[in-house]
């Protein structure tokens, strides 16, 4: 089963920033916070991911908090290509192959 | 284009067919993964490849049957499959592992239909 924990569904305005919460209460030290997003009829793509400290890449930027038992996505101005779900997802540490998808939040973008 | 390619795009066969679907990457990656996505549930990872070894097996049933022959292509062999096997089944890569600090690069995925 999946570890995290993301609301089923959000939206957004066109041009606004978004923040996608995640809650991951049973992380690990070593347990990475990856980001993925998949678009209708294509694979999941990588956004970002994270151990510790917050990142940033040209997609987004990953906010995750001190006790890294919840993270934030951030997508600081979304556009229509943006309508994706959203998958937060906790490594299983160190070994282990396991990237363990859940059912992710759907994000609708408004015009 | 993500450089994980995977053929065919749809595919529709019988309970009694048998059919394989391939992967190929060009990235130069060490690792691949078969995950399967049915219809309002998550992603579920079937098989895992390493340097050419299966170093993960989920449980999966005897009718699918995975084959790596060299680490740029991965086949998934299919064969007397139920209609509940209908599903998307997709294609990924990182560059070594295990590791769970890895990048997945996924391909487009075959949409499975089993009739």
């Amino acid at each position: 089963d999946a570890k995290t924990t993301q609301p089923n569904s959000m939206e957004s305005n066109e041009e606004e920033p978004v923040h996608l919460p995640c809650n991951h209460s049973t992380i690990s030290g070593t347990d990475y916070i990856h980001w993925y997003r998949q678009l209708p009829s294509q694979g999941p793509e990588y956004v970002i991911h994270g151990l510790t400290s917050n990142v940033n890449n040209r997609m987004a930027s990953l906010a995750i908090a001190e006790d890294r038992k919840s993270s934030t996505l951030i997508l600081h101005r979304a556009t229509l290509r943006d309508a994706a779900v959203y998958y937060c997802i906790q490594g299983s540490g160190a070994g282990s192959y396991q990237l363990t998808f859940g059912k992710g939040t759907k994000l609708s973008v408004i015009p | 284009e993500t450089g994980v390619t995977q053929t065919p795009r749809h595919l529709v066969m019988g309970m009694t067919n048998k059919k394989s679907l391939k992967c190929e990457q060009h990235l130069g990656h060490n690792a691949m993964y078969w995950y399967k996505q049915s219809a309002k549930k998550p992603l579920e990872l079937m098989f895992v490849y390493s340097l050419e070894e299966r170093v993960e097996n989920n449980s999966v049933p005897s009718r699918f049957s995975p084959e790596c022959p060299n680490s740029s292509h991965l086949f998934l062999h299919l064969h007397t499959l139920q209609p509940e096997d209908s599903a998307l089944y997709l294609c990924a890569s990182s560059q070594d592992g295990p590791s769970t600090n890895e990048k997945l690069f996924f391909g487009s995925g075959t949409q499975l239909s089993v009739l």
